[in-house]
Order: C-alpha cells, then structure tokens, then sequence
C-alpha cells in the first residue's frame, strides 16, 4: 500500500519558534509538494521538489523553506512561526514524467496552531 | 495562468439524491483533470482523472466527463450516501516540462443526510 506520512497530526507552537515538518514517502517518486490548507482558499503550493537537493517556489513561499536531503524525505521549515501560518499542511508525492500518469499521493495532514 | 473554478458550497443532499459538482477550468495546452475527494480528518485521495478531450472518469459510482469546448469537467452522482459526506476538490496538471504541479479549485463541502 502506498504511503505519504507526516510525522504530526496536531502541532502546537509559539510566535518566534522554528518549526519543522517531516514528510517520507516510500514510494520513490521524484516529485514532493508542500501545500497547505485554508477554509475558502482549498490548497495552495508553497514548494515542491523533483530532486534530491533540488526546489522550486511554488504560489505561496514567503515564511517557508524547505530542505530535501534524501529521496524520501521533504522538510518543510518555518524559520520564525507566526500566528497567520496556521493552518494544516499537506505533503504529497507523485512520479516524475508526463503529467498524464502522475496522480499525487497526500498525506494525513499537520494541524499546525502558531499561538 | 493555470485556474479552476468549483462551485461553492456548502451543498447538502438527502440520501440517494442526484449530485452535480461543477468545475471550470482555464489553462494553455492540453491539462489533465482531476476530482479528489478530503474525507473529514484525512488527506486527500484521487477520486478519478481524465487526461484528453471527451474523456469519461469514474469511480465509486461517480463520474466527470472532460469538455475541452466549454472547459468544464463536472462531477457526477446518480444516488448519493451519507458516506460520500466530504470535500471535493477539483484539479488541473499542466506541466512545463516535465514537472507535475497541480492547480487546485477551493473545494466544495458536500454532506449527506440520512
């Protein structure tokens, strides 16, 4: 069975704090994606990788960066939390390759609460 | 650029009702489309996809037909079930390249009642 996972369902933060969120797929798909979730706003891109060491800005990036060491491992950072990052993160996966056969697998979701 | 329009929700249906989702889209080129589906506390899971013109997907009892002339790709349901309460998100792939990168429309909160 295929699997995106995030390390955190639920996260709870201060104002200031560095946080990190951990996604590993087992899949060995080039491609991973960031986005996060928003009531009225559905989900919007804020990095996504298609190679080891390898990003690109996605539509909403500031207050983010991301680090992908190894295949299967996409970090997202915030490097100051603030409140209006809360939200929930969704990890997602797919294959590299035309982009009729790349369907995206997504993780459980982080509930991230910046207080 | 890439967009996708739904229609806004929240939609409320009783059981075995007749569902339309409608989804609009604008792109450059040739997109593949998609329905994800978010069930309450979980991620999201590919519902059904279409990558050409008159293209038909389905799966669950739920289908989409991809129009390229009005640019539509609505989804479908003849008799729905309180376990289809969720949300829906319509999608578009346009790659530059040979990357993947989905554009997402804000959702449509569908819930059943029994």
């Amino acid at each position: 069975d295929v699997k995106v996972t995030q390390s955190s369902r639920y996260l709870v933060k201060r104002t200031g704090e560095k946080v990190f969120l951990e996604c590993v797929q087992d899949m060995d798909h080039e491609n991973m994606f960031w986005y996060r979730q928003d009531p009225g706003l559905g989900l919007r891109l804020i990095y996504f990788s298609y190679d080891v060491k390898m990003k690109e800005k996605g539509d909403i990036p500031e207050g983010y960066s991301v680090s992908r060491e190894k295949k299967e491992r996409f970090s997202l950072i915030l490097e100051s939390a603030s409140t209006n990052q809360t939200s929930m993160y969704l990890c997602a996966s797919s294959l590299w390759g035309p982009h009729q056969n790349t369907e995206a697998f997504f993780g459980q979701g982080t509930r991230l609460t910046v207080v | 650029g890439n967009s996708v329009t739904q229609m806004e929700g929240p939609v409320t249906l009783s059981e075995e009702a007749f569902l339309t989702i409608n989804c609009t889209y604008t792109a450059t080129g040739y997109p593949s489309l998609f329905w994800y589906v978010q069930y309450p506390g979980e991620g999201l899971q590919l519902l059904l996809k279409a990558t050409k013109a008159d293209d038909k997907g389905s799966n669950k009892g739920f289908e989409a037909t991809y129009r390229k002339e009005t640019t539509s790709f609505h989804l479908e349901k003849g008799s729905v079930q309180v376990s289809d309460s969720a949300v829906y998100f319509c999608a578009l792939s346009n790659s530059g390249g040979s990357n993947y990168k989905l554009t997402f429309g804000k959702g449509t909160l569908l819930t059943v009642n029994p």
